[in-house]
């Protein structure tokens, strides 16, 4: 089963409109991180935001803030303001707690900004 | 000069070739990975090494072999692939392996390999 889900495998959005980007994810731990990178056209991931499991409220980074709903196990990343710059892909990811586990990654989402 | 560079950034090779790909992370980091990235499915963590010790090998085929000779360079050789692994292949550092859930990975742009 996956781990992290990202349903929407395109978007599109006019300049500066907001636009929310869907994930959910499945784990069994109590202790987990999740992560929202930006991957331009040139190919590096670029870290935009986390949230922790035990953090109340939810994360926000300039443009960019994070709808965490615990319950639902969804992270879903707002960009407000949408930039011809935010053209790109976008992927959760998500570390569980107790150990030294690495990043598992969803399948990502296209979202194209138009003037 | 961007965090963790890596080299060559196109690299397109026939099956019976051998060539490497490097990393090199100029963030003090003690943790290093390597990641590939083919179209529409995840990234799928290949290989880890923590203070130049391997760490974790995802069940990587063994004609991909990493080597990492310090805490700042990461090699991938590669030897008589399969055009199925012509794909992304991302290089990421994290300060190391911490048991917390918040270490985030900083990556570089990676390599486009193409295999013929």
């Amino acid at each position: 089963a996956q781990k992290i889900t990202q349903t929407q495998p395109g978007m599109f959005v006019q300049e500066k409109e907001a636009v929310t980007l869907d994930c959910t994810y499945d784990t069994s731990d109590q202790s987990y991180g999740l992560f929202w990178y930006k991957q331009p056209s040139s190919g590096e991931m670029i870290f935009l935001i986390y949230q922790g499991s035990y953090d109340e409220q939810n994360a926000t980074e300039g443009r960019y803030s994070l709808n965490f709903q615990k319950a639902r196990k969804s992270a879903n990343l707002v960009i407000s303001a949408s930039q011809l710059g935010d053209s790109a892909m976008y992927f959760c990811a998500m570390r569980e707690g107790g150990g030294y586990s690495t990043l598992t990654f969803g399948k990502g989402t296209m979202l194209l900004v138009s003037p | 000069e961007t965090g963790v560079t890596q080299t060559p950034r196109h690299l397109v090779m026939g099956m019976t070739n051998k060539k490497s790909l490097k990393c090199e992370q100029h963030l003090g980091h003690n943790a290093m990975y390597w990641y590939k990235q083919s179209a529409k499915k995840p990234l799928e963590l290949m290989f880890v090494y923590n203070f130049k010790e391997q760490t974790e090998n995802n069940s990587v085929p063994s004609r991909f072999s990493p080597e990492c000779p310090n805490s700042s360079h990461l090699f991938l050789h590669l030897h008589t692939l399969q055009p199925e692994d012509s794909a992304l292949y991302l290089c990421a550092s994290s300060q190391d392996l911490s048991p917390h859930p918040n270490e985030k990975l900083f990556f570089g742009s990676g390599t486009q390999l193409s295999v013929l």
